[in-house]
């Protein structure tokens, strides 16, 4: 059965710091799609990114940064000079191969301080 | 382009009332999904619709739980009879082609309190 582990239930760092959020995933499928969701103080969630299992690229974007590392089932987000807009909670989610269903994990809670 | 749109953000009922929540996709995408949080269960999927027809409802919790999907611009979550147990933000969320090949977009949520 598919499963996200977000292990960091909550994190501090001062702004301008850098910092990573872990992402560990469980399936039995070689094809599969990992994704990031930001939940703000707000409530909504909104997507970050998306990223299918035969592409091991890691992606930057700004100040975002995700590593996908097949080797140990990880899909880390890292985050390079925190901001206190980007205080919120991160959510790391697995949609295996067939059906439409995504398994979010528990999510981290990061708290930017300036 | 206007994004998932869900009706009414808050929803205060006593138990034993019916509470009905709805939801418009963004135009175009086939799937619409039902997703429920809480503190203790975190993000769970109740149902999903692919052109108007329900695919999986194994998470809908219990019979006192229905969705319906009309038409594609319009969809309904409703809750018969309310329990307090109910109470947690209720998300909507729309897929242009599935998740395959495209992402899901969430609406701003309902937050439900069953008194």
């Amino acid at each position: 059965a598919q499963k996200v582990t977000q292990a960091q239930t909550e994190i501090s760092v001062v702004e301008k710091e850098d910092v990573t959020l872990d992402c560990v995933y469980e399936t039995r499928d070689t094809t599969y799609y990992l994704f990031w969701y930001k939940q703000p103080p707000s409530g909504e969630l909104v997507f970050l990114i998306r990223r299918n299992s035969f592409d091991e690229q890691n992606e930057i974007s700004g100040r975002y940064s995700w590593n996908f590392q097949k080797s140990t089932s990880s899909f880390n987000f890292t985050i390079t000079a925190s901001q206190v807009v980007d205080s919120a909670v991160y959510f790391c989610a697995l949609k295996e191969e067939y059906g439409n269903k995504l398994v979010f994990g528990a999510g981290t809670i990061l708290r930017v301080k300036s | 382009d206007a994004g998932v749109i869900q009706s009414p953000r808050h929803e205060v009922t006593e138990m034993g009332q019916e509470v009905t929540l709805r939801c418009k996709p963004i135009s175009g995408h086939d799937y619409l999904f039902w997703y429920r949080q809480t503190m203790m269960r975190g993000l769970e999927l109740l149902i999903y619709f692919n052109n108007n027809v329900p695919i999986d409802d194994s998470g809908m919790p219990e019979d006192r739980f229905s969705a319906k999907m009309p038409n594609a611009s319009f969809s309904t979550l409703k809750i018969q009879p309310s329990e307090p147990r109910d109470s947690a933000v209720y998300f909507c969320a729309s897929s242009l082609r599935g998740l395959g090949n495209s992402p899901l977009h969430f609406g701003n949520g309902t937050r439900l309190t069953v008194t």
